[in-house]
């Protein structure tokens, strides 16, 4: 089964609309990364979070890590096209000796 | 600038032709990286190095080879390319403890 779960897989939204992608985790995670990959292309890692409850915020893009620490959820206000791509979420997990854990991905649209 | 680059970026090749994507890092991180990237099945690491002469099998390691001679430098080697390693690879490096794993721009290979 899969380490960490995102959802949705993909999600069309109409340019203007605020729009939420989810990674969970069964498992504590000691460090949660988000990134944004256009297709065929680089990673761009987002942003960082470690601690229980924290949030981070870059332009229009927020991250929170829940105080479990096994949820992580990425929130786009304003949509524009230029977020459309592919966000991943990356992790440290118990035991991973520094190896990321990355869920599949989900696939944004945002249509003008 | 910080980065990972990999060379090449393109590559069409044929069964059995050996192959070398080359990865170099200018961070002076520890630890370094290949992954693959397949439509459906998300990034899957290769094999991995915690630091000069040390490396270890990620989890998909059949088919390649890695060396670790220099800090800055991890390629990939393709002794006997077939066509199910047509793929899109990834190059990542970062420091050991709590950081972000940075990517190089990716290696789209085709073996016909």
């Amino acid at each position: 089964s899969q380490e960490l779960e995102q959802s949705p897989q993909s999600l069309i939204v109409q340019e203007g609309k605020n729009l939420t992608i989810n990674c969970t985790s069964s498992k504590t995670l000691y460090g949660l990364y988000w990134y944004k990959q256009k297709y065929g292309e680089g990673l761009i890692f987002l942003m960082m979070l470690q601690k229980g409850g924290e949030e981070k915020s870059h332009e229009k893009i927020t991250a929170k890590l829940d105080e479990k620490k096994q949820q992580s959820s990425l929130h786009i206000t304003a949509s524009q096209p230029s977020h459309a791509g592919i966000y991943l979420c990356g992790a440290d997990i118990a035991g991973s000796n520094y190896k990321l854990t990355f869920g599949k991905g989900t696939l944004l649209t945002v249509n003008p | 600038e910080a980065q990972v680059t990999q060379n090449p970026r393109y590559l069409i090749t044929v069964t059995g032709k050996k192959l070398t994507v080359t990865c170099s890092q200018n961070m002076n991180h520890e630890y370094m990286s290949w992954y693959r990237q397949d439509p459906g099945l998300g990034l899957r690491q290769i094999y991995y190095s915690m630091n000069v002469e040390v490396t270890d099998k990620g989890d998909v390691p059949e088919g390649y080879k890695v060396s670790r001679k220099e800090k800055r430098n991890f390629p990939l080697i393709l002794e006997s390319p077939s066509p199910n390693q047509t793929s899109l690879y990834f190059c990542a490096s970062r420091r050991t403890g709590a950081s972000a794993q940075h990517f190089g721009d990716g290696t789209r290979l085709s073996i016909l």
